[in-house]
């Protein structure tokens, strides 16, 4: 089946620095990819919607100027953290439909990033 | 209020109950429907995509009721392997999944 490969896996940085998470989709095209941030015990937080080849959709509350989101290519969607703060510590993870199925689209994940600042 | 309401639990229930789930979505325009499990620290995986007429995998059962829009999961004969964050999700008109809060299940012996 269709996979997406995210990296990396867990990230722990200094209070100030930027983070990139990469996610690939591999044997298919993601036109759009969906990036999700979930704190502990908390459910999975829709940030943005990435579309390939123009801006990023952001969910309200979300600083499209802090979460820079990149589609550039139809099988790679970024996600950078500038400036991250302790605040910022969470688990991302990105996520892209299967268009497949004309009725019933269910989401390809990624094994998500724990984000750590320090 | 939310789009997506599920009740965060905690359940805890002993190996062999049945539990059953509720999630409630806000718009009437959405379309699909589906549960997840999520282990701690780990991507959802999907559950089972949930129809008009219900449908059953195993011991899961998923149900969808438009006129009330609600969405429910059943678990018969649970197994300590059930142990884990169920969520529902809801995809809006506007193409957006939304995932509810996730229920914690725990299974004990």
């Amino acid at each position: 089946g269709a996979v997406v490969s995210q990296h990396p896996s867990r990230v722990i940085c200094k209070s100030g620095t930027s983070v990139k998470i990469e996610c690939r989709s591999l044997d298919f095209q993601a036109t759009t990819m969906f990036w999700y941030r979930q704190f502990p015990k908390q459910s999975l937080m829709l940030m943005a919607t990435s579309n390939e080849g123009s801006k990023a959709t952001y969910e309200q509350g979300v600083e499209k100027d802090k979460f820079l989101i990149n589609h550039a290519s139809l099988t790679l969607s970024t996600l950078t953290v500038t400036s991250a703060h302790p605040e910022d510590s969470s688990f991302y993870i990105c996520s892209a439909p299967d268009r497949t199925a004309a009725t019933n689209e269910k989401l390809f994940f990624g094994s998500g990033t724990q984000l750590s600042v320090l | 209020r939310k789009e997506v309401e599920q009740d965060p639990g905690p359940f805890n229930v002993p190996e062999g109950a049945t539990v059953a789930f509720n999630c409630t979505y806000s718009n009437s325009a959405s379309q699909s429907f589906f549960w997840y499990r999520q282990d701690c620290r780990k991507e959802p995986k999907l559950l089972m995509s949930v129809y008009s007429s219900g449908n059953e995998d195993g011991r899961f059962t998923a149900q969808l009721n438009r006129a009330s829009q609600y969405i429910s999961l059943l678990i018969r004969d649970s197994k300590l392997s059930d142990s884990a964050t169920y969520l529902c999700a809801v995809r809006s008109s506007a193409s957006k999944i939304i995932f509810g809060s996730g229920t914690r299940l725990s299974i004990r012996p």
